[in-house]
């Protein structure tokens, strides 16, 4: 079975810094395009990054640099490093993936960033 | 970066409506465009990718139309269980978006 299962979230300070996992099964992290998308309370969905399966990784405009994505293709897992988070960063993180034509979804991560 | 607008933002509706979502993409991106369903607290689920192929597990009453910058997401006969929230999703570019949501509710 294809699955994604995030974990790494929690409540974490303003200008704190805070990694995330996306552990996969079911393909190869490595084979395949692999996607973070956020979600605000309340609000609809953002795309973050993304990492292509040579390597090739880009970011939203507004994350100005701060967030990091990458993977380990031994453990076959996904992470996003979060660095000098802001309160506007709170939201569930999903890990998704394109599988094939097809997308699958984690069932996200709730990252809170408050003091 | 490609814009996807998305109407309407809020459709009220009756068990058995058939309803239509639509999706606008600011520039071509040929048939890379999901859809997806979302209830309070939970993931979003895969409905329609490639703009009209199915996925596995969901029903029939959902389809997919369009290519280019013009789309439709159609319930032929809305089911209690289709209230909720749904987007659509862009990936003909690295730069992924998605449509502002339209919400489902009771009529």
């Amino acid at each position: 079975e294809v699955q994604l299962v995030e974990s790494g979230g929690g409540l974490v300070q303003p200008a704190g810094s805070l990694r995330l996992s996306c552990a996969a099964s079911g393909f190869t992290v490595s084979s395949n395009y692999m996607s973070w998308v956020r979600q605000a309370p309340g609000k609809g969905l953002e795309w973050v990054s993304i990492i292509y399966s040579g390597g090739s990784t880009y970011y939203a405009d507004s994350l100005k640099g701060r967030f990091t994505i990458s993977r380990d293709n031994s453990k076959n897992t996904l992470y996003l490093q979060m660095n000098s988070l802001r309160a506007e960063d709170t939201a569930v993180y999903y890990c998704a993936s394109g599988v094939g034509n097809s997308w699958v979804w984690g069932q996200g991560t709730l990252v809170t960033v408050s003091s | 970066d490609i814009q996807m607008t998305q109407s309407p933002s809020t459709l009220s509706a009756s068990v058995g409506d058939r309803v239509t979502i639509t999706c606008r993409a600011s520039q071509s991106i040929s048939t890379w465009l999901a859809w997806y369903q979302q209830k309070p607290g939970k993931a979003p689920k895969l409905l329609i990718y490639k703009a009209s192929s199915l996925e596995s597990g969901v029903p029939s009453r959902f389809s997919g139309s369009g290519s280019g910058t013009e789309f439709t997401l159609t319930i032929s006969s809305l089911q209690p269980d289709d209230f909720a929230t749904y987007y659509c999703q862009q990936y003909n570019s690295y730069y992924i978006t998605f449509g502002g949501g339209t919400k489902v509710e009771i009529k």
